[in-house]
């Protein structure tokens, strides 16, 4: 079965500052990783995958999967940066994602 | 192009009642999928709808069921409530490219039920 471990429930950084949420999962295969991003009163909505590898708001994630990680990162953190982040796998051809249970990012002004 | 719309927003039942929820996709998604948030289990996968074809199924009891229609809206049902069962259920809609879709789900803004 697949697994998505967020490690941190809550992360506070102060603005200018780097920012790092944490993603693990477990998956014999090969996944497709996602972000996903919910403002204040907001919907969920898609931030990026691993296979496009790009950069979406300044964030990168790169799939390691030697250490089986799929970390969000951004050099520089901004005050519009804060909101709820899960990580997402899902398989080739199949639509299901299991979701991570969510990092609440905070930046402090 | 409007987004993926659920009805009702909120919604009140007691334990042994039932409940159908409806999500309509973005006009040209075909896949429609639902979720099941809670505290604490988070986001859950219930079922994916292809086409009026359930393809996918998540690890919930059969009182969980849905459906969709050739206009690609959806209907999730929930019967016998349990106070368990209280929670904010998600619609998301995908679009298929090369007969697969791409990975990216809209989400709705979710209907709130609530179980007493």
């Amino acid at each position: 079965a697949q697994r998505v471990t967020q490690p941190e429930k809550l992360l506070s950084v102060f603005k200018g500052a780097p920012v790092e949420l944490k993603c693990n999962y477990s998956y014999s295969g090969s996944p497709e990783l996602f972000w996903y991003v919910q403002y204040s009163r907001q919907r969920l909505q898609l931030l990026l995958r691993h296979i496009s590898r790009e950069s979406i708001k300044g964030f990168t994630a790169d799939l390691n999967k030697g250490e089986t990680s799929f970390h969000l990162k951004k050099p520089f953190a901004q005050e519009e940066d804060s909101a709820m982040y899960y990580c997402a796998l899902g398989l080739w051809g199949n639509e299901k994602l299991t979701f991570g249970t969510g990092t609440r990012l905070t930046i402090i002004p | 192009k409007a987004g993926v719309t659920q009805t009702p927003r909120y919604l009140i039942k007691t334990r042994g009642q039932q409940v159908t929820l409806s999500c309509s996709p973005i006009s040209g998604h075909r896949s429609v999928s639902w979720y099941q948030q809670t505290p604490g289990q988070g986001l859950q996968f219930l079922f994916e709808y292809f086409s009026e074809t359930q393809r996918n199924k998540g690890n919930f009891p059969g009182r969980f069921s849905g459906r969709q229609f050739s206009n690609s809206r959806s209907e999730m049902n929930v019967s016998t409530l349990e106070l368990g069962d209280s929670a904010l259920y998600l619609c998301a809609s995908s679009f298929q490219e090369g007969g697969r879709n791409t990975g990216e789900l809209f989400f709705g803004e979710g209907s709130r039920l609530t179980v007493l």
